[in-house]
């Protein structure tokens, strides 16, 4: 497994403004994930972050919108921009562990309140 | 489109009795499959992963997958009101690298 922080773990924004969520594992992965879970919904996938590359987006979610970092193996950032109160939500991170199943590992979230 | 499905819930169960949570998948090149339980204001926690048709089992949790009938589903046994939560079911295929989560399952487990 691995252990995942993420910071903030939660915020309450401006519309208009924008914010960067980070993303710390404890050690070198290669894949990290963002997710999205509005609420009462489920996981929905943002962004693909490989360290070296440009992040590869899902439909519906663009890097205007999302910008997203990953400048070493250990780290990542999400920024959610020109916020509107439909971006409130949970954001999560994970990392994908090359292990017996290759199984995902989820930060503990930020949960977004845009007013 | 791959697609996950799952029945939303809630499911009730009274203490002690078997939960049984139920997922089907659309992409039939799906090989891993994965259930998380999710407490309400928590992120997902993996419970167990299945990649052979059978059952396997982790203490009073058993998964089953049927590749044939496109089905995997979570049984919990001696079910306790700790495990009351959402279960969410995942799949990926060999060949992306990327988790298609289903909309998850209430579970209710009732003293």
């Amino acid at each position: 497994s691995a252990v995942i922080s993420q910071k903030p773990s939660r915020d309450i924004c401006q519309r208009g403004t924008s914010l960067t969520i980070q993303c710390q594992v404890d050690s070198q992965v290669t894949m990290m994930f963002w997710y999205r879970q509005q609420p009462g919904q489920s996981l929905t996938l943002i962004a693909t972050a490989n360290q070296g590359s440009e992040a590869t987006y899902e439909s519906g979610f663009v890097i205007d919108k999302f910008p997203i970092s990953r400048p070493n193996l250990t780290f990542s950032t999400l920024t959610v921009s020109n916020m509107s109160p439909e971006d409130s939500s949970i954001y999560l991170c994970s990392v994908d562990i090359q292990g017996a199943g290759n199984e995902q590992f989820f930060g503990p979230g930020t949960r977004l309140t845009v007013l | 489109q791959k697609e996950v499905e799952q029945n939303s819930g809630p499911l009730s169960v009274p203490e002690g009795a078997i939960a049984s949570l139920n997922c089907t998948y659309s992409d039939r090149g799906s090989q891993s499959f994965f259930w998380y339980r999710q407490y309400s204001g928590k992120s997902p926690e993996l419970i167990m992963f299945i990649y052979s048709n059978g059952d396997k089992e982790d203490g009073r949790f058993t998964a089953q997958l049927n590749k044939a009938s496109q089905y995997v589903s979570l049984l919990i046994r001696d079910s306790q009101p700790s495990d009351s939560a959402t279960y969410l079911c995942a799949v990926k295929d060999n060949y992306g690298q990327n988790f298609v989560f289903g909309p998850g399952t209430r579970l209710s487990v009732l003293p």
